[in-house]
């Protein structure tokens, strides 16, 4: 595509639901990352992607978040019995390479209620 | 592990005018690279300028240009000609030069360019 595509664009779910959170990044991409953005603050790194294996996932919170990538291409957020705090704007970005440019996308807000 | 402040939550200036956002971060690496993204109301981050730590020289990308001072730990962002589609948040953001591509951003800069 001609570029990082999420979805949804906004997601309000109850407290206790479970969520998946989509995105599909720029063809041929082999690096994925998922960044959490809360109210007023930076991103924050949640997990990285080579290809399809997880090669940095230290940036997630707790087990209830995980997030997967099968074939190397789109990766799906999951976060299991969201709670309040986990309201935030879930950006996805992919580089070429492991040392190329990140290009984002426009994120999915998610919100708990 | 690597912090990054910037301490103006918001500016505003006039369009036509020069405006120069701070940012200030702490680490213990010698090699790095630092970023300013802008972000506009569509959330979407793109890529402002680029400084790789190695390198003296400030980087210059058109209108925005960088003031890196690495022993104070500095990089600040300068906008010559600030034009209406200038207003946005501005992050600054560190990378370690080895490992994963993890950036560490800054709290953000909210940026009103007023015609």
């Amino acid at each position: 595509g001609a570029g990082v595509s999420q979805t949804p664009s906004n997601k309000v779910t109850e407290k206790g639901k479970y969520v998946e959170l989509r995105c599909d990044p720029i063809s041929g991409h082999t690096a994925l990352y998922w960044y959490r953005q809360s109210l007023g603050q930076g991103p924050e790194f949640l997990i990285y992607f080579q290809g399809t294996g997880a090669a940095d996932d230290s940036g997630l919170p707790n087990d209830r978040f995980f997030a997967v990538r099968p074939e190397g291409s789109v990766s799906t957020l999951k976060i299991q019995r969201t709670e309040r705090g986990d309201s935030a704007v879930y950006l996805c970005a992919s580089s070429l390479s492991f040392a190329g440019e990140l290009f984002f996308g426009e994120g999915s807000r998610l919100t708990v209620l | 592990a690597q912090t990054v402040t910037q301490s103006q939550p918001e500016m505003s200036v006039q369009e036509a005018e020069t405006v120069t956002l701070s940012c200030t971060y702490d680490t213990s690496e010698n090699n790095y690279y630092l970023f300013w993204y802008k972000q506009p109301p569509s959330r979407q981050m793109i890529l402002v300028i680029r400084q790789e730590a190695y390198k003296q020289q400030n980087a210059t990308e058109n209108r925005f240009s960088v003031n890196f001072q690495k022993a104070a730990k500095s990089f600040s962002l300068k906008i010559s000609d600030s034009q209406l589609g200038d207003t946005a948040m501005y992050f600054c953001a560190f990378m370690k030069s080895e490992g994963a591509q993890k950036l560490v951003f800054g709290q953000g800069t909210r940026l009103t360019i007023n015609p």
